[in-house]
């Protein structure tokens, strides 16, 4: 069966500093690969879509960027974090054809920026 | 790029039927329409989808308007585990991204 995982689960970083968040998926290849984020009490925001090794979509205008360096591994990174950055990030997939029509999601992790 | 429209709150009683309604006049003819909920603090699940015709899981069922501008979610019985946020979903059949809205937050009285 397939699986998700990501970490870390929390984290609390100071402004300015980088980040790594890492997520890998088990049991299926070719997955389409996402990271989403949610700001406290708001929907989920699309940041990143890969449908491929080295293949991202961004989405979004912002301090982040994402990378794709295996089939089943996404990893969202920072330079340097902002106030702003702060939420509860979600790496999800989808099989590579569109009609599944699901999405899975990781535990998330929860970055507070101070 | 959310494309749905969903009132932000609803309320319910334990073990009666609940119709969540969504709203996507500006749907393409290549869109799915898909529904997942999100539990605090954890990542959404998949609940239902659908293109055209009604559709019904062990979870859910979904009715699809005609004109396949709105659509209404619905649970047949809810429990006091259903209380979670719904999303309404838009999914353009060519590609395979998901854009979630603010959704409905539903809470189930005992």
């Amino acid at each position: 069966s397939q699986t998700i995982h990501q970490w870390p689960a929390t984290l609390v970083q100071p402004v300015g500093s980088p980040l790594s968040l890492e997520c890998t998926v088990e049991g299926t290849s070719n997955p389409n690969l996402y990271w989403y984020r949610q700001a406290a009490g708001r929907g989920l925001q699309l940041l990143f879509y890969s449908v491929g090794i080295g293949q991202i979509s961004s989405e979004v205008p912002q301090n982040l960027s994402a990378s794709r360096p295996q089939d089943r591994q996404f990893i969202l990174s920072s330079k340097k974090l902002l106030l702003s950055d702060s939420g509860f990030y979600l790496c999800a997939w989808s099989g590579a054809f569109a009609n599944t029509g699901e999405l899975f999601f990781g535990e998330g992790s929860r970055l507070t920026v101070l | 790029d959310a494309k749905t429209t969903q009132p932000n709150s609803m309320e319910s009683n334990e073990e009666e039927p609940v119709h969540l309604p969504c709203n996507h006049s500006t749907i393409s003819g290549t869109d799915y329409i898909h529904w997942y909920r999100q539990l605090p603090s954890q990542g959404p699940e998949y609940v239902i989808h659908g293109l055209t015709s009604n559709v019904n899981n062990r979870m859910a069922s979904l009715a699809i308007a005609e004109d396949r501008k709105s659509s209404t979610l619905i649970l047949h019985r809810a429990t006091l585990r259903d209380a979670a946020v719904y999303y309404c979903i838009l999914r353009d059949g060519g590609i395979n991204k998901f854009y979630f809205g603010s959704g409905t937050k539903l809470n189930v009285k005992p």
